[in-house]
């Protein structure tokens, strides 16, 4: 079965720094996707990014931006000048590309404080 | 796109009655998937549809639970009987590419 580990419950960063929440994962399959989520205190779970492990090229997205080590099994997630609403908890995911087990596979979660 | 829509947003019912959330997946989608998350499990997956059928639901915590989608745009989680430990928030989520799109969940209290 899949894993995903986030060993961070708790990170902090002051505003307009830059933070990188730790991810890794374990799968013997060799397609598949990642994904960092978002869930603000709303509890609305918010895509944030997405990688393709077939894709060398890390996903960005304005200023969040990844590290995909795929022989590693690790995907970190970088977010660039923290602005107070990244206040959040963020989860990592794991999912097969293919048939089988659809579903998302979800870390613990990290919980994200941005100081003022 | 109204996204995922999740009905009713918060439940608070007793111990033993009969509780059904529903939700209405994104248009085009072809999986729906059913999440709880509690503070001590975290997200769990309960069960997951492919076009309309139910695919895996050995998420799903005992047969007190069920869960219906009779088409393409509707969707059902059961519980019943329901007991205090089912307090939690229930997600649903549908996908078509990869990427899931999750619903604004309902919390669920049973006293």
């Amino acid at each position: 079965a899949q894993t995903v580990t986030q060993s961070q419950p708790e990170m902090s960063v002051q505003e307009a720094e830059t933070v990188t929440l730790s991810c890794t994962y374990d799968t013997s399959e060799s397609d598949y996707y990642l994904f960092w989520y978002k869930q603000p205190p709303s509890r609305q779970m918010i895509l944030v990014i997405r990688q393709e492990a077939y894709k060398q090229q890390n996903a960005t997205e304005n200023r969040f931006s990844v590290n995909f080590q795929k022989a590693a099994k690790s995907f970190s997630l970088k977010i660039s000048d923290s602005q107070l609403g990244d206040a959040a908890m963020y989860f990592c995911a794991y999912r097969e590309s293919g048939g089988g087990a659809d579903g998302l596979t979800f870390g613990k979660g990290t919980h994200l404080i941005i100081q003022p | 796109d109204a996204g995922v829509i999740q009905s009713p947003r918060h439940e608070v019912t007793e111990m033993g009655q009969e509780v059904t959330l529903r939700c209405k997946p994104i248009s085009g989608h072809d999986y729906l998937f059913w999440y709880r998350q509690t503070m001590m499990r975290g997200l769990e997956l309960l069960i997951y549809f492919n076009n309309n059928v139910p695919i895996d639901d050995s998420g799903m915590p005992e047969d007190r639970f069920s869960a219906k989608m009779p088409n393409a745009s509707f969707s059902t989680l059961k519980i019943q009987p329901s007991e205090p430990r089912d307090s939690a928030v229930y997600f649903c989520a549908s996908s078509f590419r990869g990427s899931l799109v999750f619903g604004p969940g309902t919390r669920l209290t049973v006293l």
